[in-house]
């Protein structure tokens, strides 16, 4: 693949209601981050995967956030009973730290995903 | 936790000018810092990664530079062109922690 790939790219939701939103990262990328980013601001980190291991939650801002990369590809962070509250940015990014693909920790972020909770 | 401030938050110049956006961390305990652009309405594009044992970095028209006792590091554009326009971003990494914390940016508009 070319690149980070995210869908949707756009998602309008009421207030309530479950999303969930897929990352692909860069194939053969190991690590994997999400992110929220507010206009005018930049991404705030929410997690991070190492291959289907997730290494750090710290940042996903209650219990409604979740996210799973279960075969160290693919992730989806879910966000359940969504608020007005959670309307923004939806940033993923991958990278390799090292080995084959020899990167030095360089992060390639997706075009996002806009989410409008109503 | 780690702060970054980017100073300005945003910047106006001529075509040709030579400009440099600035990045200040609090803690200095880093791994690497990142310098990305962000066009408009797109994700962002890494520019140039500084490692914490490096000084600089150089590609084409654009120096990084990292100071980590002052906590500081800038990027140098040289020659602005208007193609260069977009907002700027700056990452810390730290030892301590796999996580990235990113600035709010400097939005750089050059004029033609």
């Amino acid at each position: 693949g070319a690149g980070v790939s995210q869908s949707p790219r756009y998602k309008v939701t009421k207030r309530g209601q479950d999303v969930a939103l897929r990352c692909d990262p860069i194939s053969g990328h190991v690590s994997l981050y999400w992110y929220r980013q507010a206009l005018g601001q930049g991404p705030e980190f929410l997690t991070y995967f190492n291959y289907e291991a997730q290494q750090d939650k710290s940042g996903l801002p209650n219990d409604r956030f979740s996210a799973e990369r279960p075969e160290g590809s693919i992730s989806t962070l879910t966000i359940q009973r969504t608020e007005q509250r959670d309307s923004a940015m939806y940033r993923c990014a991958s990278s390799s730290p090292g080995g084959l693909l020899g990167s030095t920790d360089t992060q390639y972020f997706g075009p996002g995903t806009r989410l409008t909770v109503l | 936790k780690q702060e970054v401030t980017q100073i300005p938050a945003a910047l106006s110049v001529p075509e040709g000018e030579n400009l440099v956006l600035n990045c200040s961390f609090t803690d200095s305990a880093i791994y690497n810092l990142q310098w990305f652009r962000q066009d408009p309405g797109k994700g962002l594009t890494s520019l140039l990664l500084i490692q914490s044992s490096q000084r600089e970095q150089t590609s084409g028209r654009l120096n990084a530079s990292l100071d980590k006792s002052s906590g500081r590091s800038t990027l140098y554009i040289a020659a602005s062109q208007p193609g260069d326009s977009a907002t700027y971003l700056c990452a810390v990494k730290g030892y301590n922690f796999n996580k990235f914390y990113f600035g709010s940016g400097t939005k750089l508009n050059v004029k033609p």
